[in-house]
């Protein structure tokens, strides 16, 4: 059974431009989280999607949104980089009820902003 | 605002030592507390969790120690191999109600040594 899968595995971009993130959840997973991981802070919540809808955000600026597509799968879009944003995104992965509990993240997509 | 305190940032044992990591954390609401272990280049990936119930849980040389009262959890590692070499997060969500928008600590880069 497929993982959750990320692309591109590396992007660089450069200060202003827009980045597009994107993750294949794990087959019959509907649940979609959106975490960046920046160097010495751990993993920071960014969003959830859940059946196609924005179910909790983190604090993060507008500039950051997303969606989830009727497959399931989901775009992590980023507007008007700052060098700051420079940092390994995860998506991760669950099923609902019961096992909901159990996060599958992917291996992410490191975006670096020059 | 951190939530979850993880120490130590980094560890250093030798192989067959015990390693142990300590977390903290503020929110009494939280419900699930997982520990993740995540190699250079990958995805974070669920080593083992907890529900506030119980004050132990193990599965095989991974032991979770929990303190309800003190609000804090830990991470055994039995007889550390080197190949449990890798940076390991302690987290934790309310999953009750639906989803699990997990809040991470800083991480602790666990190296074992021959």
């Amino acid at each position: 059974e497929a993982g959750v899968t990320q692309s591109p595995t590396h992007l660089i971009k450069t200060r202003g431009q827009q980045a597009t993130l994107r993750c294949s959840p794990i087959s019959g997973h509907t649940s979609v989280y959106w975490y960046q991981q920046a160097l010495g802070l751990g993993l920071q919540f960014l969003l959830w999607y859940d059946e196609g809808e924005e179910r909790n955000r983190g604090n993060f600026p507008p500039r950051f949104s997303g969606r989830q597509f009727p497959n399931y799968s989901s775009e992590l879009n980023v507007n008007a980089l700052e060098l700051e944003d420079s940092a390994l995104y995860l998506c991760a992965s669950s099923s609902w009820g019961q096992a909901n509990e159990k996060l599958f993240f992917g291996s992410g997509t490191q975006l670096s902003v020059l | 605002q951190q939530q979850v305190k993880q120490s130590p940032q980094s560890l250093i044992v030798q192989k067959g030592g015990i390693s142990i990591i300590n977390c903290a954390y503020e929110n009494t609401a939280f419900d699930y507390f997982p520990w993740y272990q995540q190699f250079p280049g990958k995805g974070p990936a669920l080593l083992i969790a907890i529900r506030p119930d119980v004050s132990e849980k193990k599965e095989g040389r991974f032991t979770i120690s929990f303190n309800k009262s003190a609000k804090q959890f830990s991470l055994h590692i039995m007889d550390s191999q080197p190949g449990d070499s890798a940076t390991y997060f302690c987290a934790a969500s309310l999953v009750t109600g639906g989803g699990n928008k997990l809040t991470f600590g800083t991480g602790t880069q666990l190296k074992v040594e021959l």
